[in-house]
């Protein structure tokens, strides 16, 4: 099956300052890359995705870039403020194709932004 | 709508005993997992189902069981609580776009504790 991994495990940025966090995955079939930020004591949320026939994605000061032929995607986060600390995990889906869907998870990346 | 609902919040097992979470969803999803989250370890993929009646495993499956028989209820059952057990359990649905994405919710989340 699929392996993502995700680094670094733990970040710490000030205020204000860029964060990246990179992923790599095993499976060239492999065509959606969501990432979901989790929150103390919360479930994951979505907050960005991209497909594999785009390369880059921006969201307000969120951005996610995707390399097919490295089969590796990053997550930028600019001016990163205090409510941006929180676990944030990458995924990846083959689509609904014979996984049905299914997500594989990296094993998450703690932020934490100092004021 | 309320999104994923999950029971208990938190649960305290003693070992061999037997109980069933509880995940419910009101967005009409067909496809519904659960996953366990341990620290360092990410979210892994117990079991998951397409569709009321389909069922399949994930990978770390050995010692809950699933069902479902409606759309909206997916339950997970431990047998014979085992301290491996410890974990947070989260239930998420999600869709399937036309585009092939496949954005999963997540519930809140149960914290059990099997001593």
């Amino acid at each position: 099956g699929e392996n993502v991994e995700q680094h670094p495990s733990t970040l710490s940025v000030q205020e204000g300052d860029s964060a990246v966090i990179k992923c790599t995955y095993s499976d060239s079939a492999s065509n959606y890359f969501p990432w979901y930020k989790q929150e103390l004591g919360k479930g994951p949320q979505l907050i960005i995705d991209i497909r594999s026939n785009v390369g880059e994605k921006k969201d307000q000061r969120i951005a996610v870039t995707l390399n097919k032929t490295a089969k590796h995607f990053s997550l930028h986060i600019t001016e990163t403020q205090p409510e941006d600390s929180a676990v944030y995990f990458c995924a990846a889906s083959m689509g609904r194709g014979s996984t049905l869907g299914r997500l594989y998870f990296g094993r998450g990346t703690q932020l934490t932004v100092w004021p | 709508n309320a999104g994923v609902t999950q029971t208990p919040k938190f649960q305290v097992l003693k070992t061999g005993q037997s109980m069933t979470l509880q995940c419910a969803q009101d967005m009409n999803h067909e496809y519904m997992s659960w996953y366990r989250q341990d620290p360092g370890m990410g979210l892994r993929l117990i079991h998951y189902s397409v569709g009321a009646g389909i069922t399949d495993q994930g990978e770390v499956p050995n010692g809950y069981n699933v069902s479902r028989s409606t759309t909206e209820d997916f339950p997970l059952r431990l047998l014979s609580a085992a301290p491996s057990q410890t974990s947070v359990y989260f239930c998420a649905s999600s869709y399937f776009g036309v585009s092939g994405d496949n954005e999963q919710f997540f519930g809140p989340g149960t914290r059990l504790t099997v001593l």
